[in-house]
């Protein structure tokens, strides 16, 4: 059973102040790491795809590093804004097996920004 | 654009009945995943349809759960004599190709919230 850890689990911060949070995974058999947004009853919304050690994406304020051999990735946001107030799930994607790929997600962090 | 679409949005059910929740993926995406979300979790992989196929099935905690997706577009899915534990949020996604060899996102829908009482 993979298991991809998020933290923190929550997260309370001040409109304009730049964050970041952090998820965990087991480095065997990894082939993507997915971030995603979820806002208060809207759908997930994709962020990044990650594949390669190392690989920095950015979008707008949020960007998102990956370290393949250590097991890790975090995501940044600059500049807090409250429209930014949403769960961020990271899940991985893992290769091998019968998995077909299936995604596996860590519980989230839950971003409040407070004007 | 339309994007994925899931009915009903809420579902309440008496404990023993039947429910079936629909999903429309995305037009001509290959690849249709289902996840449950229980309360202060992630989303959990129930299933994964590749067209009409069912390749994986290894997430569906009980065999009350059944998925199909006929003619490689609309998939729904099942539970039978549903139980209170089955209360959870049900995520469809779908994605442009098949797996495994995609690294794309996968695109969701708003969920379908089942409360069974």
């Amino acid at each position: 059973i993979l298991n991809v850890e998020q933290s923190p689990q929550s997260l309370h911060v001040q409109e304009g102040d730049s964050t970041n949070f952090t998820c965990s995974f087991p480095s065997s058999n990894f082939y993507a790491l997915h971030w995603y947004r979820w806002e208060t009853a809207k759908s997930p919304e994709a962020l990044f795809v990650m594949t390669l050690n190392g690989d920095e994406k950015k979008k707008g304020r949020i960007s998102a590093t990956l370290n393949t051999k250590e097991g890790y990735s975090y995501l940044y946001i600059k500049g807090s804004q409250p429209e930014d107030s949403a769960t961020y799930l990271c899940a991985l994607l893992s290769a091998g097996g019968t998995s077909y790929g299936k995604l596996t997600f860590g519980q989230g962090t839950i971003l409040t920004v407070h004007p | 654009g339309a994007g994925v679409s899931q009915s009903p949005r809420y579902k309440v059910a008496k404990r023993g009945q039947d429910v079936a929740l629909r999903c429309d993926p995305i037009s001509g995406h290959v690849s249709l995943f289902w996840y449950q979300q229980a309360l202060g979790q992630g989303p959990e992989f129930l299933t994964y349809f590749q067209n009409e196929a069912q390749l994986d099935k290894s997430g569906l905690p009980s065999d009350r759960f059944f998925a199909e997706r006929p003619e490689g577009s609309v998939s729904t899915l099942k539970i039978q004599r549903t139980q209170q534990e089955d209360s959870a949020v049900y995520l469809c996604a779908s994605s442009l190709a098949g797996l495994p060899g995609g690294n794309q996102p996968q695109h969701f829908g708003d969920g379908t919230r089942l409360s069974i009482l």
